[in-house]
């Protein structure tokens, strides 16, 4: 199994541009969500899903998009980046209400 | 509403010297408590879990109710436990991601 898997790995945006990362997985999870870290504020939560066609905000979502049309993809969007969103961005996965995270292996996204 | 407080930014010790990561966490109910491990630059990754009381790579962590505390702990760090260690709450119902402290980098010193 390749479990969460993230791209691209890395990203450049000049600022006005938009882009998708990716993400999938492959274990079946019903619950997705989206992480952004930055140094000193730890993992904040951006988007997530509790099931195909189900999205809902975290604690950050301004700027950003997500969809659920499969249980495999939650992709998420910026729809015009800004500086303030370089970030390494972390997406998981997870079974079920108190289940532990699946973690991909991260984008980092600079924006300049 | 629920929330995870990791004092400490940076902890360094030395080799062979006990470890404690210190997590204290707001929420009502019974939680569900996570300590997670990044290291560098790779994903995070989980360590151990209150409900499953393991030991894992020698470290433990017991969930205190009445002090509403998870620390994380190991008699004797290694080079190799150098990493960033995020203590997680899940609310026991509910569909909400985990919720994340802020983190604390451990470095262990030869």
């Amino acid at each position: 199994n390749a479990g969460v898997t993230q791209t691209p790995k890395f990203q450049v945006l000049k600022t006005g541009q938009s882009m998708t990362l990716q993400c999938a997985q492959d274990m079946n999870h019903e619950y997705m969500s989206w992480y952004r870290q930055d140094p000193g504020m730890g993992l904040r939560l951006i988007h997530y899903s509790v099931g195909a066609g189900i999205t809902d905000q975290g604690e950050v979502p301004n700027g950003y998009n997500v969809s659920r049309s499969t249980t495999e993809d939650f992709p998420l969007r910026l729809l015009s980046a800004a500086p303030s969103q370089t970030s390494v961005y972390f997406c998981a996965s997870w079974r079920r209400y108190n289940s532990p995270l699946h973690f991909g292996n991260g984008t980092r996204l600079t924006v300049t | 509403a629920q929330r995870v407080t990791q004092p400490e930014k940076l902890l360094s010790v030395f080799k062979g010297a006990p470890v404690e990561l210190k997590c204290n966490y707001s929420y009502s109910g019974s939680p569900e408590l996570f300590w997670y491990v990044q290291y560098s630059r790779q994903r995070l990754q989980l360590l151990l879990r209150h409900i499953s009381r393991e030991s894992i790579k020698g470290f433990t962590a017991d969930l205190n109710k009445g002090e509403t505390s998870f620390h994380l702990k190991k008699p004797f760090a290694q080079e190799e436990d150098s990493a960033m260690y995020y203590c997680a709450l899940s609310p026991y119902s509910g569909n909400t991601p985990l919720v994340f402290g802020k983190g604390t980098r451990l470095s262990v010193i030869a």
